[in-house]
């Protein structure tokens, strides 16, 4: 089944406490991407990687890092997480080129930072 | 200038009648495309339809259709004989051209959708 993993779904941490969420696709997607949802504010693009070892910022990088090591594997690092970024986070793949190509999102994360 | 404008705060409906959901858009490129998504209370997010900027023909896929106005830039959701699993929050969101190599969707905020029995 083609699908993008994200773990964990839940977390609730504490602030400064670095952490790592994971995410997987199993399409062979060249693309993949962050987004953060908070109320009111839709979804927000954090970072983008076209490729293995290509990334870069979206639109609120600030807080976050990531890696492309793999093609399948995009994680997001908080290196310092802070209460501002209590959210739900989206990982999500495509395939390049075209418009009309579905972006398939993961599950969500829950973070809480207290 | 919001890229993505969703304004209804809150739509009810009965169920098997139908309903439309707004959305506008705010782009110069003339490529681009424009997607729906559905997100249910269990938090994922559910591609519904697309609809591409050169397209002269509405897009359905099933109960979904997409009544693209261009020349307003428009793109509403109109779901028909509605279902109380359609109960949900719906997102309108664009990917333009300038992006380039970036596959960013824009996302409007979004609206809630509430099926009645």
């Amino acid at each position: 089944e083609a699908q993008v993993t994200q773990n964990p779904r839940y977390l609730i941490t504490v602030t400064g406490k670095k952490l790592t969420v994971t995410c997987s696709q199993n399409m062979n997607h060249e693309y993949m991407s962050w987004y953060r949802q908070d109320p009111g504010l839709g979804l927000r693009q954090i970072y983008y990687s076209m490729n293995v070892e290509v990334t870069d910022k979206g639109d609120v990088p600030e807080g976050y890092k990531v890696s492309r090591k793999e093609k399948r594997n995009f994680p997001l690092i908080l290196e310092s997480p802070s209460p501002n970024q209590t959210s739900l986070y989206f990982c999500a793949s495509t395939q390049t080129g075209g418009y009309g190509n579905e972006q398939f999102f993961g599950p969500g994360t829950r973070l809480t930072v207290l | 200038a919001q890229k993505i404008t969703q304004t209804q705060p809150g739509m009810f409906v009965q169920e098997k009648e139908a309903v439309t959901l707004d959305c506008t858009y705010d782009t110069s490129d003339q490529s681009y495309g424009l997607f729906w998504y559905k997100q249910p209370s269990s938090g994922e997010m559910i591609f519904l339809i697309y609809q591409g900027s050169y397209d002269e023909q509405n897009a359905t896929e099933g109960r979904y259709s997409l009544n693209f106005q261009k020349a307003r830039k428009s793109a509403n959701l109109v779901i028909s004989a509605s279902q109380l699993g359609d109960s949900a929050m719906y997102f309108c969101a664009m990917r333009e051209f300038r992006t380039g190599a970036n596959s960013k969707l824009t996302f409007g905020k979004g609206i809630t959708l509430s099926v009645r029995p």
